[in-house]
């Protein structure tokens, strides 16, 4: 089946302790994004990826990395994690992001509470 | 920049009645939109697309949107509302200039009473 995964789907952790939000897609698409969802914004992008090594910063990067070693797999890296960042996050992946015609699909979605 | 409004973050109707959900978008060039659902504790699913083959689209579901460049409009619609409907619709962007990213209207929360 195709599709994009993510893990954990709940985290609760504490303010500074590093943590890593997996994602993985079947498809072999070559674009992967994070986004953020917070009630009343809608969902924000965080970082994207064109491809293997390739990323780039989205709208609310502070305080995120990412890095794409692969070309399923794109991790969500939270350094030092802080009250802020507690929030609803998905990763979403697409067969290009050339003519930006194709749709992404979406994994089920990590909530994430830092205390 | 491009953006989307999403007029009502709530709306509600009955069961079998008209279900109109707003949408309005910003772009200097035609866009690409979509609209997607979230139903409660689950990711976001595509509804249907606009990437200007024709201006009536028809999705999953009943659901149908159409594309009026006039009014910058790309309103959902579905004739007759089901109680599983409920959910939260997401109508967005995909902005060709900026690493194609989606950019989200705020959601609207559709409740469809018995």
């Amino acid at each position: 089946e195709a599709q994009v995964t993510q893990n954990p789907r709940y985290l609760i952790t504490v303010t500074g302790k590093k943590l890593t939000v997996t994602c993985s897609q079947n498809m072999n698409h070559e674009y992967m994004s994070w986004y953020r969802q917070d009630p009343g914004l809608g969902l924000r992008q965080i970082y994207y990826s064109m491809n293997v090594e390739v990323t780039d910063k989205g709208d609310v990067p502070e305080g995120y990395k990412v890095s794409r070693k692969e070309k399923r797999n794109f991790p969500l890296i939270l350094e030092s994690p802080s009250p802020n960042q507690t929030s609803l996050y998905f990763c979403a992946s697409s067969l290009s992001a050339q003519g930006s015609i194709y749709e992404q699909y979406f994994g089920p979605g990590t909530r994430l509470t830092v205390t | 920049a491009q953006s989307v409004t999403q007029l009502g973050s709530h709306v509600s109707v009955s069961e079998g009645a008209l279900v109109l959900l707003r949408c309005n978008y910003s772009s200097s060039v035609p866009p690409y939109l979509f609209w997607y659902v979230q139903y409660p504790n689950q990711g976001l699913q595509l509804l249907l697309k606009y990437t200007s083959a024709a201006t009536l689209v028809k999705g999953i579901n009943g659901f149908e949107a159409e594309f009026k460049k006039s009014e910058t409009s790309f309103h959902l619609t579905k004739p007759s509302a089901h109680m599983s409907d409920a959910a939260e619709y997401f109508c967005a962007v995909r902005d060709k200039n900026q690493g194609g990213k989606l950019i989200f209207g705020q959601g609207t929360e559709l409740s469809v009473k018995p």
